[in-house]
């Protein structure tokens, strides 16, 4: 069984449009998160959701937005898309201080 | 707030040599200390992890080094394999509730 599965694996679009990209996870963690992967291979933390609450909200435009209608999803909207948010983005459950932190297989999206 | 600095960015070593990477954190309150294997498209995946309550874990081939007073870590795999090429992460937490990474190393294994 896969503990963190992300939607879709790849998504091309262009500019100007609205995505989002879904994440869901079997491992009964309370907490999930979402990883930006820049072309540097550079991993930062943009949201964590604590049991459908938000908790961190790192320096993010507010074109992104997480929704978590239930503990085991966390997904990412993202709006009026732009060049720069080309990257990888990532999924994870698991709060460090007391868990695991597993993450998902990624969504790599490109913005035309 | 949590600062990780990782070297060196790229590392190569011949088959059956040993692989050494550092790291470094600024925060002394961080508990928890993981690294993570990269491969190419693919999501992270946890190696060894180590909390601040140990010095040293050590799973098979790969070893991980804790000094808090000095505020670094590092990560230490014998034998390496062709199949251990891969971008190895380290982080530490913030505050418990996030992972703070370094900016990677890519180890590169030549038979």
């Amino acid at each position: 069984d896969t503990a963190v599965s992300q939607t879709p694996k790849y998504l091309v679009t262009q500019m100007g449009n609205d995505k989002s990209i879904k994440c869901e996870q079997n491992l009964g963690h309370d907490t999930m998160y979402w990883y930006k992967q820049d072309s540097k291979k550079f991993l930062k933390i943009m949201f964590s959701y604590n049991n459908k609450e938000l908790i961190i909200n790192e320096t993010v435009p507010n074109r992104f937005s997480p929704k978590s209608p239930d503990k085991a999803h966390l997904n990412l909207h993202i709006n009026s898309l732009e060049l720069g948010d080309s990257a990888v983005y990532f999924c994870a459950a698991g709060v460090p201080s007391t868990d695991t932190q597993y993450f998902g297989p990624g969504t790599r999206l490109t913005v035309l | 707030g949590e600062n990780v600095e990782q070297h060196p960015s790229t590392l190569s070593v011949q088959e059956g040599d040993s692989a050494v990477i550092k790291c470094t954190y600024s925060d002394s309150a961080s508990n928890y200390f993981p690294w993570y294997k990269q491969e190419l498209g693919k999501g992270p995946q946890l190696i060894i992890d180590i909390r601040s309550n140990v010095g040293e874990k050590k799973d098979q081939r790969i070893a991980v080094t804790l000094n808090k007073t000095a505020k670094h870590f590092s990560l230490h795999i014998t034998e390496t394999q062709p199949e251990d090429s891969a971008v190895y992460f380290c982080a530490a937490d913030q505050a418990g509730t996030a992972l703070i990474f370094g900016k990677g190393t890519t180890l590169s294994v030549s038979s």
